[in-house]
């Protein structure tokens, strides 16, 4: 059983269309999370959401909308795509330890967005 | 936000040779996780040092926890080619979130 999935694996779209992807976690947590990895390889945090609350939101642009219908998945549509949105994204949970310290991450198999 | 920096940036090695990999920042973790991503996957935790001058040993993979919490090394013994990934720290930085370093990426040749 896949503990985190994301669909889909693999995107290829034009500059202006909208896309979503799709992420479900079945471990139980009550955060999940999105990420985007550049093509350098750095992941960055985007979004946190703990029981479908919307926690941190980095500077992202706000082409950029989660969307959390229950705790168990997180979505992710994208309005406009820009060139520089293709990337890897990698969706991922986490049960909290405590306040202010993170759990262990679980992360998705990642999609990889291409904007031509 | 922790700004972390892994060192080195990448890392290309014969099979059996060791190797160690670092991580730093100018400010006190509360505590750190090592993550290792193979191509085409998610990253995967590999460890968690919360205490100053902690070493937890996975396997062939040492880590060690600085004595002041501002630094952390990674070392594999007898590297081997299936050890070839992407290998990140990450703090966990306030509420609910993780930070994450700009990573080493280590390929071993057979």
């Amino acid at each position: 059983d896949t503990a985190v999935s994301q669909t889909p694996k693999y995107l290829v779209t034009q500059m202006g269309n909208d896309k979503s992807i799709k992420c479900e976690q079945n471990l139980g947590h009550d955060t999940m999370y999105w990420y985007k990895q550049d093509s350098k390889k750095f992941l960055k945090i985007m979004f946190s959401y703990n029981n479908k609350e919307l926690i941190i939101n980095e500077t992202v642009p706000n082409r950029f909308s989660p969307k959390s219908p229950d705790k168990a998945h997180l979505n992710l549509h994208i309005n406009s795509l820009e060139l520089g949105d293709s990337a890897v994204y990698f969706c991922a949970s986490s049960q909290e330890r405590h306040r202010g310290n993170t759990g262990e991450l679980f992360f998705g198999e990642g999609s990889r967005l291409t904007v031509l | 936000t922790q700004l972390l920096e892994q060192s080195p940036q990448f890392l290309s090695i014969q099979e059996g040779e060791n190797l160690t990999v670092y991580c730093n920042s100018s400010s006190v973790f509360s505590s750190l996780q090592w993550y290792r991503q193979e191509p085409g996957e998610g990253p995967v935790l590999l460890v968690t040092v919360v205490t100053g001058g902690e070493v937890k040993k996975l396997k062939r993979l040492t880590f060690q926890f600085g004595d002041a919490r501002k630094d952390s090394s990674l070392h594999i013994t007898a590297a081997q080619p299936g050890d070839t990934g992407l290998y990140l720290c990450a703090e966990s930085s306030g509420y609910s979130t993780l930070t994450f370093g700009k990573g080493t990426m280590l390929l071993v040749s057979p």
